[in-house]
C-alpha cells in the first residue's frame, strides 16, 4: 500500500483558509480514490469527502460550501482547502485511500495517513 | 444524511472476554458497513468491510455481521492490544458517515 504524509500549517487564523497537502509515495495518485477525514480533539471521526480518479468529488453536505479537493499529479500530491475556518474546524486531518468493492465502487477507507493537527486561532 | 448510532458508547471488559458492539443505521444500508479500530495517538485502521469481510492482516477473533439497519462487531476473546475505540461507517450513501465510537476499556 502507498504511504501517505499530510503536511501544512499547524495554526490557522479564524476566517482564513486551511490548506493541507498529502504527499503520496509508493504509487501513483492516479490509481486511487482519495478521502479526507477529520477528528476534533477528543471527539469522533467526521468524513470530509471523497475524490475519484475522474476528478469528481463528493463532499460532506455540512462542509460542501467551504471545501475543495485537488490533485497535483506532477508532485503526486492531493490537497484539501477549507475556507472561512472557525474554532470548530480545529481537528486532526487525515488523508486516506478509498478501498473499492468488487464492482469498483468506493467502499471503505483502507489506508490512512498519520494525520496532522490544525488549530484555528482567533 | 444517514445517521449511525453505536452502542454502548463505552464498555469495560477483561482479557479473554467476548465483546459485542452494535451499530444501527437510520435507514437501510444493505451491507455497506465498515468497522475501524483507533488506538490513542494513532490513525484509524480498517478492520471489517462490507459488514463481514475481514481486512487483510486483521486477527480472526474480529468478526462482523448484520445487514439492513443493524450490525455488530464481535471480538471473540479480547486481547490486551484490542483496548481501543471502534467506529462504524456507512458507504451506502454518496455521503459517508461514522458512528460516534465505542471505547473499549480495561476492567
Amino acid at each position: 500500500q502507498v504511504q501517505l504524509q499530510e503536511s501544512g500549517p499547524g495554526l490557522v487564523k479564524s476566517s482564513e483558509t486551511l490548506s493541507l497537502t498529502c504527499t503520496v509515495s509508493g504509487g501513483s495518485i492516479r490509481n486511487y480514490y482519495w478521502s479526507w477525514i477529520r477528528q476534533p480533539p477528543g471527539k469522533g471521526l467526521e468524513w470530509i469527502g471523497n475524490m475519484y480518479n475522474t476528478g469528481s468529488t463528493n463532499y460532506n453536505p455540512a462542509l460542501k460550501t467551504r471545501v475543495t479537493f485537488s490533485v497535483d499529479t506532477s508532485k503526486n500530491q492531493v490537497s484539501l482547502k477549507l475556507n472561512s475556518v472557525t474554532a470548530a474546524d480545529t481537528a486532526v486531518y487525515y488523508c486516506a485511500t478509498v478501498g473499492r468493492d468488487a464492482y469498483g465502487e468506493a467502499s471503505n477507507i483502507d489506508n490512512w495517513g498519520q494525520g496532522t493537527l490544525v488549530t484555528v486561532s482567533s | 444524511d444517514i445517521q449511525m448510532t453505536q452502542s454502548p458508547s463505552s464498555l469495560s471488559a477483561s482479557v479473554g472476554d467476548r465483546v459485542t458492539i452494535t451499530c444501527r443505521a437510520s435507514q437501510s444500508i444493505s451491507r455497506f458497513l465498515n468497522w475501524y479500530q483507533q488506538k490513542p495517538g494513532d490513525a484509524p485502521k480498517l478492520l471489517i468491510y462490507t459488514a463481514s469481510n475481514l481486512q487483510s492482516g486483521v486477527p480472526s477473533r474480529f468478526s462482523g455481521s448484520g445487514s439492513g439497519t443493524d450490525f455488530t462487531l464481535t471480538i471473540s476473546s479480547l486481547q490486551p492490544e484490542d483496548f481501543a475505540t471502534y467506529y462504524c461507517q456507512q458507504s451506502s450513501s454518496i455521503w459517508w458517515t461514522f458512528g460516534q465510537g465505542t471505547k473499549v476499556e480495561i476492567k
